[in-house]
């Protein structure tokens, strides 16, 4: 069974602060990783995803995340935060390229001016 | 390009009612799924769909079910509702071109709220 935990139900960072936010799985094969974001009262947008090419994967809106098999980690940066990146983030991961998504329980992330 | 619809945007139902949401995938995806968005649980996931065929559910009672029309469309009811069941349920639809799966793409969700 493939699981997801995201380290942190908030995060607050200053504006132009480093934003990593932490994403843990458990998979029995190589997985696909995803990262979305979700503003409030909509739906999800995808970031970026991991499909086992580079290990440093480049999103939208300067986010990045790096895939690590030895930490079985995917952790979500960005150099410098922006107030609109005010959001929820969830991470997920599935087995192949069109099961379903398991999605972990989602970090708030807070912008202070 | 249209993305994924949902209908309705709100639905306000009472306990031991039925609620039908609609889903539209984005055009030539076939694979629907559905996920309950609950306060504080995260997304849980409910169903999917593929080519007209449930392919795979969620830990979710059997009051919870749906169908995919011919269309790829998709259709989550949920039976004799209970006061639980109010969350927001997400859509979410995949594509295949070239036999290589895209990623999920989401809709608004229907807020389902039971009173």
């Amino acid at each position: 069974a493939q699981s997801v935990t995201q380290l942190g139900s908030h995060v607050s960072v200053s504006e132009g602060a480093l934003v990593l936010l932490r994403c843990n799985y458990s998979s029995s094969v190589p997985p696909y990783l995803f990262w979305y974001v979700q503003y409030p009262n909509q739906g999800l947008q995808l970031l970026l995803k991991y499909t086992s090419a580079a290990t440093l994967v480049k999103g939208i809106n300067g986010f990045e995340a790096e895939f690590k098999k030895s930490e079985t980690s995917f952790h979500l940066t960005k150099p410098s935060a922006h107030m609109s990146d005010a959001a929820e983030y969830f991470c997920a991961v599935s087995r192949s390229g069109n099961t379903p998504l398991v999605f972990g329980k989602g970090t708030r992330l807070s912008v202070i001016a | 390009e249209a993305g994924v619809t949902q209908s309705p945007t709100h639905l306000i139902k009472t306990r031991g009612q039925q609620a039908t949401l609609r889903c539209s995938p984005i055009s030539g995806h076939t694979s629907v799924y559905w996920y309950q968005q609950a306060l504080g649980l995260g997304l849980q996931f409910l169903l999917w769909y593929d080519e007209g065929e449930e392919r795979n559910r969620g830990n979710f009672p059997p009051r919870f079910s749906g169908r995919q029309f011919p269309n790829y469309s998709s259709e989550l009811n949920v039976n004799a509702l209970e006061l639980e069941d109010s969350a927001l349920y997400l859509c979410a639809s995949r594509g295949y071109p070239g036999g290589i799966s895209t990623e999920a793409f989401f809709g608004q969700g229907t807020r389902l709220t039971v009173v």
